[in-house]
């Protein structure tokens, strides 16, 4: 089973501010599986990016996915007060889906 | 509007079984293959399970392998979760997802809001 470990654990940032979230694998990945969420309090999470660095329709291009192999970063170029939220990676590999244990971006 | 709705969860002792259901609706349900995953309150995000969108395929996660059985109904939407020999650590919410591709990309794309399961004595 591949580990998703996220750093770091909670980011305190301000409006305004550049947010980068890092993600890294205790083996190489393939990109087309590497996702990340963001989820709010109360509700399910939602998809910012897939294959490492898509945005499905609707999510703002702020939010920003890049990296290969092993190390993965979420980037969120400017936050926006409703950014402020909890965000997962989570990754594909033989048969078995795992997810980082997650970032809490708070506000400063 | 792709519209999923999780629904049979309860509270069940330990040893127990329980079946879990997700109405899918506002997408063409046997098109897409789904997921199950579970969240303790306040904790992160665990895959369980994974069906092809013809059911012919299925995957599980390691803690739940040989207790837990995903199928689906395609002629009523629908998706299950058949659970058995629950224990206090099977407690949480349980959301299922859609995947994002008819070709199947391995991506959760939309979510349901959840059900409740807490095992307890």
């Amino acid at each position: 089973e591949i580990v998703l470990t996220q750093s770091p654990g909670t980011l305190s940032l301000s409006p305004g501010e550049r947010a980068t979230l890092s993600c890294r694998a205790s083996q190489t990945i393939h990109s087309s599986y590497l996702a990340w969420f963001q989820q709010k309090p109360g509700q399910p999470p939602r998809l910012l990016i897939y294959a490492a660095s898509s945005r499905p329709t609707g999510i703002p291009d702020r939010f920003s996915g890049s990296g290969s192999g092993t190390d993965f970063t979420l980037t969120i170029s400017r936050l926006e007060s409703e950014d402020f939220a909890v965000y997962y990676c989570q990754q594909y590999h033989n048969f078995s889906i795992t997810f980082g244990q997650g970032t809490r971006l708070d506000i400063k | 509007e792709v519209h999923l709705v999780e629904s049979g969860g309860v509270v069940v002792q330990p040893g127990g079984s329980l079946r879990l259901s997700c109405a899918g609706s506002g997408f063409t349900f046997d098109d897409y293959a789904m997921y199950w995953v579970r969240q303790v309150p306040g904790k992160g995000l665990e895959w369980l399970s994974y069906i092809t969108w013809d059911g012919s395929t299925t995957f599980y996660g390691d803690s739940v392998k040989g207790r837990f059985t995903v199928s689906r109904d395609n002629s009523k939407n629908s998706l299950y979760l058949q659970m058995h020999s629950l224990r206090l650590e099977d407690t949480g919410l349980y959301y299922c997802a859609k995947d994002i591709s008819v070709d199947t990309a391995m991506v959760l794309d939309s979510w349901g809001q959840g059900t409740l399961v807490t095992v307890s004595s």
